[in-house]
């Protein structure tokens, strides 16, 4: 069982904002920096934010992370088809001792 | 280009062993800490292991503990995954992914698939 929690699913329709949220406690989130990942349908994982706010090299500045206490959040701006995916969060507990993922969000482009 | 090719999964009955390798090309595979990182069949994605540049240190879900080996090869550019006592809840998609930081895996490969099934 995850130990950061994100809402199952979450939609929009084609240029429209979506956001996500990853909700932690002091052991993780509050303490230490959260990644993001994107999973295509079929494919593996790919780094989308890291150390809550930064972009990988090729990574649109449509999407970006932002963190506030034991949450973050990854906003999608301008929502397009292909952002249809799983999206993860990630990060470092302490009390764990360990890296945790978050329970994951389907995105849907109405 | 960074590539990353995992290979040796299958079907396997419980109790049976399995061997993973990932190989690596495109990045100076020394430098680098790797990982496991696992995904059962419509779930979400479970760090599995992970080894150090030189192999000095490896770290373990609980698990997973002392059933699966995590080993490299700097030589041949390769990692592995020796998987023991392997239980139906092992069935999952395995990944071997590079480690940029804690956390953060930079690059991943395409999956093999591991099915633990009498």
């Amino acid at each position: 069982q995850s130990v950061l929690t994100q809402p199952p699913s979450a939609s929009g329709t084609p240029g429209q904002r979506v956001t996500i949220s990853c909700s932690g406690s002091r052991s993780n989130i509050g303490s230490n920096t959260v990644n993001w990942y994107q999973q295509l349908p079929g494919t593996a994982p790919k780094l989308l934010i890291y150390n809550n706010n930064q972009w990988p090299s090729g990574v649109p500045d449509r999407f970006s992370g932002s963190k506030s206490g034991t949450s973050a959040s990854l906003a999608i701006s301008g929502l397009q088809s292909e952002d249809e995916a799983d999206y993860y969060c990630a990060a470092w507990d302490d009390s764990l001792n360990g890296r945790v993922f978050g329970t994951g969000t389907k995105v849907t482009v109405l | 280009e960074v590539q990353l090719v995992e290979s040796g999964g299958g079907l396997v009955q419980p109790g049976g062993s399995l061997r993973l390798s990932c190989a690596a090309s495109g990045f100076t595979f020394s430098t680098y800490w790797m990982s496991w990182v696992r995904q059962a069949p419509g779930k979400g994605l479970e760090w599995v292991a992970n080894i150090k540049e030189d192999g000095s240190e490896k770290y373990y879900i609980d698990s997973v503990k002392g059933r699966f080996t995590i080993s490299r090869d700097n030589a041949k550019n390769s990692l592995y995954l020796q998987m023991n006592s392997l239980r139906v809840e092992d069935t999952a998609v395995y990944y071997c992914a590079r480690d940029k930081a804690v956390t953060i895996w930079d690059y991943w490969g395409q999956g093999t698939l591991v099915t633990v099934s009498s």
